[in-house]
């Protein structure tokens, strides 16, 4: 199946370290997405992960992937309150330009 | 740089009427853009790649009849929904695949109501 999972919600206090986990099920999958959308908006693309990668760092965010139990985290440094919103996991399905997205973490930020 | 824009951003219409979105790249080129739907407090539910000047491909039960889509340059995709009804009421967001590249970037995304 193409099920994308996500805990649905996470609160942490404003400077501490956040971890949102995701699991797929497409062993195929080519690139891996972290996706943030504020309240009424579009999604904003904040970082991905090539499928041969095991860890990304972009500034505050790190991506872990565990391919073998097709485990996917984001990890965002130093938190603050402009951070609150719900992020989104997503998977390529393998061969295609098709996007499935997960359930979506609303992270809460509070001081 | 890889904006996508979306207009309108909000639009209300009455049952039977047909409403049309609009999603373009503003500087860059999308061969490929894609038409997602998301209702309240749920994820992204991709309703049809639509590749320019090709027809659109449809993921299972969504009727392309009733969702019209017509990507007719390289920078425009439409997203038409005709005879709309109040279950067609949701949040509509497009993507934009650059030309030669993986990622997509998505529109501000627009709110559909249908009374």
């Amino acid at each position: 199946g193409e099920d994308v999972e996500q805990s649905l919600f996470l609160s942490v206090r404003e400077g501490d370290s956040s971890v949102i986990n995701c699991t797929y099920t497409d062993s195929s999958s080519t690139y891996l997405y972290w996706y943030k959308q504020e309240p009424g908006a579009g999604l904003q693309l904040l970082t991905y992960i090539f499928s041969n990668m095991d860890m990304k760092q972009d500034q505050r965010l790190t991506v872990l992937l565990n391919k073998k139990d097709k485990h996917l985290s984001l990890r965002i440094a130093d938190t603050q309150t402009g951070d609150s919103a719900i992020y989104f996991c997503a998977e390529s399905i393998g061969g295609t330009d098709k996007l499935i997205f997960g359930t979506g973490t609303r992270l809460q930020v509070f001081p | 740089g890889a904006v996508v824009s979306q207009h309108p951003s909000r639009v209300i219409c009455k049952s039977g009427t047909s409403v049309k979105i609009e999603c373009r790249s503003l500087d860059f080129q999308a061969t490929t853009m894609f038409w997602y739907r998301q209702f309240p407090k749920q994820s992204l539910m991709l309703m049809a790649t639509s590749n320019e000047g090709s027809k659109a491909t449809y993921e299972q039960g969504v009727e392309k009849d009733k969702f019209l889509i017509n990507h007719a340059s390289l920078t425009l995709s439409t997203l038409t929904v005709t005879s709309a009804h109040p279950e067609d009421s949701s949040f509509y967001i497009c993507s934009a695949r650059r030309t030669g590249r993986d990622e997509q970037y998505f529109g501000p995304g627009t709110r559909l109501t249908v009374t």
